[in-house]
Formats: structure tokens, C-alpha cells, sequence
């Protein structure tokens, strides 16, 4: 099956920096998606992204599906981004998450 | 609250026994997947119905069984409890792109 893996596993950050989360998935994909799990346990969509980019606030996505990678870039980072943010590929297959923390 | 409801939202129990997870997909939605997630297998696709019809299997063990009603809500059942099927476990339903999860069950097993 597809492999998913994201990196880095944990990441640490100043409120107000930016950062890049990598998903690279094994094979090619037409279905990916971004989720934030916030520390009370709740998954939120992000992105539905195969391709191409997409923005909503101060996130944005992007996948290059012909190298089988997706980017999730926070901007000017809030407390609230806090928790693990997880890539999957056709529902079924995620990957381990980056953990994010953000520090006041 | 993405509209997805789960029941109940912790269940404690021993080893041996049987649960019943309930799930109620967002209204309109016909689609329901079932996920477990633990501390060492992270997230895995567990089940799909969709509009009362099995669409997919993932990881989904032989003591563990699942439906769809009529009335589009779900139900997983866990038995003969093992203490490694404590975890939590979430419900999702989809509409078009976006994937919307319930707020899980906390299922400990002692």
C-alpha cells in the first residue's frame, strides 16, 4: 500500500513564525487531504489538495503530485495552531503528524 | 462542531467484553468511516459505508463488526475486548472534499 510520511515529527515555534509541514506519500495520489488534531483531540479539515495550491488564511497548501510531496505552510503562527497536523491520502492512509507547538 | 456525533464519548470496560460505538453522520451526508487511534498505531482507516453499504476495509480486526442503518447512522461493534483496543476512535462523514470527525469515543479497556 501507500506509504505517507511527514516530517519533522515535532516542531517548536515562536508565535509569530512561519513553517512548512512535508507530506511524502509513495506513490502517485488523486486524494489528499490536511487535518489539525487541536489538543482537545478534535480533527479538523484543512485542505483537500491532490494538486496544485490552495489558501485560506493564514494556511496554505500546496501538492506537486508528479513528485509525490504536499506542503502545509503556517504563516505568522497563533497558539491556537498548536496540536498535530496530519496528511492523508484516499481516507485511509495517514501519516504520523507533526506535532506543532507554539509559544507565546 | 462539525455536526458529527458520537456516543458515548468514553466507555470503560474489561477484557472480554462487548461495546457498542454509535455514530450519526452530518445531516445529508451518506458516507461513514470509522477510525482508530492509538498511541502506537496512530490513525488507521478501520471501515466505509455509504448510504448502508460497505465500501471499504481497511485495518479492521475480525472481532470487530460494523453497519449502517436506513437512517444513515452507524454503529461499531468491538468484542471479546483485548487491552491494546483501548484507544479512541473516531467517526467521519464526507461531503464533496471535505471530511468532517466526530468527536470521538475514548475507549479504555481494563
Amino acid at each position: 500500500g501507500i506509504q505517507v510520511e511527514q516530517s519533522p515529527p515535532d516542531l517548536i515555534l515562536q508565535e509569530g513564525a512561519n513553517s512548512t509541514l512535508r507530506c511524502n506519500f509513495s506513490d502517485s495520489v488523486n486524494n489528499l487531504q490536511w487535518f489539525h488534531q487541536n489538543p482537545w483531540g478534535q480533527l479538523i479539515n484543512l485542505f483537500y489538495i491532490p494538486s496544485g495550491t490552495k489558501q485560506n488564511g493564514r494556511l496554505s497548501a500546496t501538492t506537486v503530485a508528479t513528485e509525490r510531496y504536499s506542503l502545509l505552510y503556517i504563516s505568522s503562527s497563533q497558539t491556537t495552531d498548536s496540536g498535530v497536523y496530519f496528511c492523508a491520502v484516499y481516507d485511509m492512509r495517514f501519516g504520523a503528524g507533526t506535532r506543532l507547538t507554539v509559544k507565546p | 462542531d462539525s455536526g458529527v456525533t458520537q456516543t458515548p464519548k468514553h466507555l470503560i470496560t474489561a477484557t472480554g467484553q462487548r461495546v457498542t460505538l454509535r455514530c450519526s453522520p452530518r445531516s445529508g451526508d451518506l458516507s461513514v468511516y470509522w477510525y482508530q487511534q492509538s498511541l502506537d498505531q496512530g490513525l488507521q482507516f478501520l471501515i466505509q459505508y455509504y448510504n448502508g453499504e460497505e465500501r471499504a476495509k481497511g485495518n479492521i480486526l475480525e472481532r470487530f463488526s460494523a453497519q449502517q442503518f436506513p437512517d444513515l447512522h452507524s454503529e461499531l461493534n468491538l468484542s471479546s475486548l483485548e487491552l491494546g483496543d483501548s484507544a479512541l476512535y473516531f467517526c467521519a462523514s464526507r461531503d464533496g472534499d471535505t471530511q468532517y470527525f466526530g468527536p470521538g469515543t475514548r475507549l479504555t479497556v481494563l
